[in-house]
């Protein structure tokens, strides 16, 4: 099956600093998929981003298909910013996700 | 309701019960996905429906595993003699499912089972 490798696994930030959290995947992907795993557990979508570019406030995503690696850059961060950050990506027919084992980020005041 | 529900959100077990978790996908969604999330790691697949019907089991540990989606909304994964290797967090997902827009296939979880095996 597919693999998929998040680098770095841990990540400690200073309120303010920016970061670029990297996935790297092993074959063609017709989904890929950035989420926020909260203290709670939550899965908080982030970018839906099989391709291309995209922002949303502070957060940007870039996946470059053919290379076969995605990009969240977050800037300015915040302690709420906090979490697990995990890239997830599908080549099957049904888009079963196959996670990678996630940046564990920890921003302090 | 606005996402996708999980009950209960916490279930202790001892060795040996069965359990029943619950999933309640977004109203509307057709493909419905249950992943198994243990400590320290990524979520990991377990099953897939498209309405109804059960396309890809191949994630299911073993046979006591089953789930079921009878009417093509609520799910249920339900665990036999539970032993404690399955202790883990249950996420349900839904997504709009195959159509003609790529978003069909953005997956939304839910808050997750949390299930202690004793």
């Amino acid at each position: 099956g597919i693999q998929v490798e998040q680098s770095p696994p841990d990540l400690i930030l200073q309120e303010g600093a920016n970061s670029t959290l990297r996935c790297n995947f092993s074959d063609s992907v017709n989904n890929l998929q950035w989420f926020h795993q909260n203290p709670w557990g939550q899965l908080i979508n982030l970018f839906y981003i099989p391709s291309g570019t995209k922002q949303n406030g502070r957060l940007s995503a870039t996946t470059v298909a053919t290379e076969r690696y995605s990009l969240l850059y977050i800037s300015s961060s915040q302690t709420t910013d906090s979490g697990v950050y995990f890239c997830a990506v599908s080549n099957s027919g049904y888009s079963t996700l196959t996670f990678g084992k996630g940046t564990m980020l920890l921003v302090s005041p | 309701g606005a996402g996708v529900s999980q009950s209960p959100r916490y279930k202790v077990a001892k060795r040996g019960q069965d359990v029943a978790l619950r999933c309640d996908p977004i109203s509307g969604h057709v493909s419905l996905f249950w992943y198994q999330q243990a400590l320290g790691q990524g979520p990991e697949f377990l099953t897939y429906f498209q309405n109804e019907a059960q396309l890809d089991k191949s994630g299911l540990p073993s046979d006591r595993f089953f789930a079921e989606r009878p009417e093509g909304s609520v799910s249920t994964l339900k665990i036999q003699r539970t032993q404690q290797e399955d202790s883990a967090v249950y996420l349900c997902a839904s997504s709009l499912g195959p159509g003609t827009k790529k978003s069909s296939y953005e997956q939304y979880f839910g808050p997750g089972t949390r299930l202690t095996v004793t």
